[in-house]
């Protein structure tokens, strides 16, 4: 189907873990976003991508990685899982820099215990 | 910085009722400003987008404006329907990486 997919949709994994959260559109939009929302703060930027291959931190980059390799995906990596990562990530993408609205997917909703 | 502001919080009507939501932005220096629906536990849909060329968009029952020099936009929803119930968000885009969101306002429609 088109559009913008996140998997898995519930996650839970343990402190110190690694986990990867995965993102895929079918547009080839240039822009690629990750989002985390968290009650009281709502949506916060994690990461950003231009293209593939470039990528560039949002306000909230601190213990994420992120790679696009291809221009439909655009995966998250929390390199060792704390409890408060714990939070519903959405990943978005844009078709261009200026005009273009953005597209959020489902959400992966992640506990980490 | 943007800062985002939407008003009332939370709002409750019966059913059949026209209302408005209103989100107010502090930069005029935006590309556009863009109207998202999130039900509980949900993604955001995006329900309208206004370029900052224009001054409203119209889909269905749902009207948004945009006065970007004054900094505000509103969302006019007709004859309000239970399933209009959720949060509804707006967020305007100043730049490739910059969205900026504003709090939000739950709505709900009493059958």
């Amino acid at each position: 189907d088109a559009g913008i997919t996140q998997s898995p949709r519930y996650k839970i994994t343990e402190t110190g873990r690694q986990v990867t959260l995965m993102c895929h559109q079918t547009w080839s939009h240039s822009y690629m976003f990750w989002y985390r929302q968290d009650l009281g703060h709502g949506l916060r930027l994690i990461y950003y991508s231009a293209a593939a291959d470039i990528t560039d931190k949002g306000e909230v980059p601190d213990g994420y990685v992120v790679s696009r390799s291809k221009t439909e995906n655009f995966p998250l990596t929390l390199e060792s899982a704390t409890r408060s990562q714990t939070s519903v990530y959405f990943c978005a993408s844009s078709e261009s820099a200026g005009g273009g609205g953005y597209t959020f997917g489902s959400g992966t909703r992640l506990t980490v215990v | 910085k943007q800062e985002v502001t939407q008003i009332p919080a939370a709002l409750s009507v019966p059913e059949g009722e026209n209302l408005v939501l209103n989100c107010s932005f502090t930069d005029s220096a935006i590309y556009n400003l863009q109207w998202f629906r999130q039900d509980p536990g949900k993604g955001l849909t995006s329900l309208l987008l206004i370029q900052s060329s224009q001054r409203e968009q119209t889909s269905g029952r749902l009207n948004a404006s945009l006065d970007k020099s004054s900094g505000r936009s509103t969302l006019y929803i007709a004859a309000s329907q239970p399933g209009d119930s959720a949060t509804y968000l707006c967020a305007v885009k100043t730049g490739a990486n910059n969205l900026f969101f504003g709090t939000g306002t739950r709505l709900t429609v009493i059958p």
